[in-house]
């Protein structure tokens, strides 16, 4: 079966580094993307990784090795605003994407 | 700036009763797709199309159709609702390859059946 796999819950401190986990096991590999939910809202676009390495995007860093099927995404200099769920999703080998459950990243002040 | 729209935002029907999800989306984009997401768990795909006439059924297709017969529109349909379809329904569109298999999510549609 499919699955991805990514920590329920993470609590960080406004200002600091945090790096949220995803493992996964899918029917072939067409690239692995990071979405932003905040509560109650939809998703919003943050990575795609398709080549091991990392990519980075301002705060936001997307790391992808596909021989250990992992991948984090990174943030630093939390804000408050960073409150919000990290979802990670592969593309499977017919094109369509295998969702995690999420990680809700909590900030403290 | 994604422009993808879903009506209702909020609905609450009795047990029964026939409803449709409105979803739009002026990028001109080909591929649509309906997801259901509960509290706290994973997106599930519903169903999805890939262009006008093109409709294809997800992991949790059951009891609900969609239709395509415009680009840029793709309702789905509930022919008898029941209390287990409370969820939220998100639609989203995509243009295609590469980076662009980027999906642009609609704000969502919370349904409850009572």
């Amino acid at each position: 079966g499919q699955n991805i796999d990514q920590p329920t819950e993470m609590t960080a401190t406004e200002g600091a580094i945090v790096q949220i986990n995803c493992t996964y096991q899918t029917s072939g590999f067409n690239g692995l993307f990071w979405y932003q939910q905040h509560a109650g809202e939809a998703p919003t676009f943050l990575s795609y990784n398709v080549l091991d390495g990392l990519e980075e995007k301002g705060r936001f860093s997307s790391f992808l090795s596909r021989s250990k099927g992992y991948s984090y995404l990174l943030l630093k200099e939390l804000q408050m605003k960073d409150s919000a769920s990290y979802l990670c999703a592969v593309m499977d080998s017919n094109y369509q994407l295998i969702w995690g459950a999420g990680t809700k990243l909590i900030i403290k002040p | 700036e994604a422009d993808i729209y879903q009506t209702p935002r909020y609905l609450v029907i009795g047990t029964g009763k026939k409803i449709t999800l409105e979803c739009s989306q002026t990028m001109g984009h080909d591929k649509m797709y309906w997801y259901q997401q509960d509290p706290g768990m994973e997106l599930h795909l519903i169903h999805y199309s890939y262009g006008v006439n093109s409709t294809e059924k997800g992991d949790l297709s059951s009891e609900s159709t969609v239709s395509r017969i415009r680009t840029e529109h793709f309702p789905l349909t509930l022919e008898s609702a029941r209390p287990s379809h409370t969820s939220q329904y998100l639609c989203a569109s995509s243009e295609g390859g590469g980076e662009t298999y980027e999906q642009y999510f609609g704000p969502g549609t919370r349904l409850t059946v009572t």
